[in-house]
């Protein structure tokens, strides 16, 4: 049974630090790994996908790597700002990709200005 | 494109009462939709499989008396909590995948408190 470890589940940095919050898997014969970001109470915001051929994905100041072979993804956010306090889930697809995402208990970030 | 619409997002009932959750995609056809459960300061569990014209596949655990899906059509999925207890208070969030789209796309979520 896949089982998603997020490490650590909390931090606080300063406003402008680059961070790294990280993500293992215990299956390696994963689908796909996604990243999500999740305001309180609310729902599920998509960040970065990558599929178990790539290594890495990019959107702006973020880039997420993947080492399926050890089974750890990484979420590097760069020039961290209060606005990206929020809980980062990690999530991987096992199998053929039609089988439910299975998630990460996050890592609760909170930037301080 | 693929957005998951989530209705409502917000409801309180009084425990014994029905509530039904709908979760609609928009703009694409969801043959499979997944319903997940958050307790607070938790991560996403996932409840069932709802597969479009057949029955649901439910997660160990979760009581399928109880927690009815429906996924009568292509783009949409409901959930209702049946004879609700205040136990049953949290966040449920849908998810659906685009078939030739890579990834999942979720919901807004729905707070459900019983009272």
């Amino acid at each position: 049974k896949q089982e998603v470890t997020q490490i650590p589940a909390a931090l606080s940095v300063p406003e402008g630090e680059n961070l790294v919050l990280n993500c293992s898997f215990t299956d390696s014969a994963i689908y796909n790994l996604q990243w999500f970001r999740q305001d309180p109470g609310k729902g599920l915001t998509s960040l970065l996908l990558i599929q178990s051929s790539q290594r890495e994905q990019t959107s702006g100041r973020l880039n997420a790597s993947l080492d399926k072979s050890s089974g750890r993804s990484t979420l590097y956010i760069a020039a961290s700002q209060p606005g990206d306090s929020a809980t980062y889930l990690c999530a991987v697809v096992t199998g053929t990709g039609n089988t439910p995402l299975v998630f990460g208990k996050g890592t609760r970030l909170s930037v301080i200005a | 494109g693929a957005v998951v619409s989530q209705h409502p997002s917000r409801v309180i009932c009084k425990s014994g009462t029905s509530v039904k959750i709908e979760c609609r995609s928009l703009d694409f056809q969801a043959t499979t939709m997944f319903w997940y459960r958050q307790f607070p300061k938790k991560s996403l569990m996932l409840m069932a499989t709802s597969n479009e014209g057949s029955k649901a596949t439910y997660e160990q655990g979760v009581e399928k008396d109880k927690f009815l899906i429906n996924h009568a059509s292509l783009t949409l999925s409901t959930l209702t909590v049946t004879s609700a207890h205040p136990e049953d208070s949290s966040f449920y969030i849908c998810s659906a995948i685009r078939q030739g789209l890579n990834g999942y796309t979720f919901g807004s979520g729905t707070r459900l408190t019983v009272v």
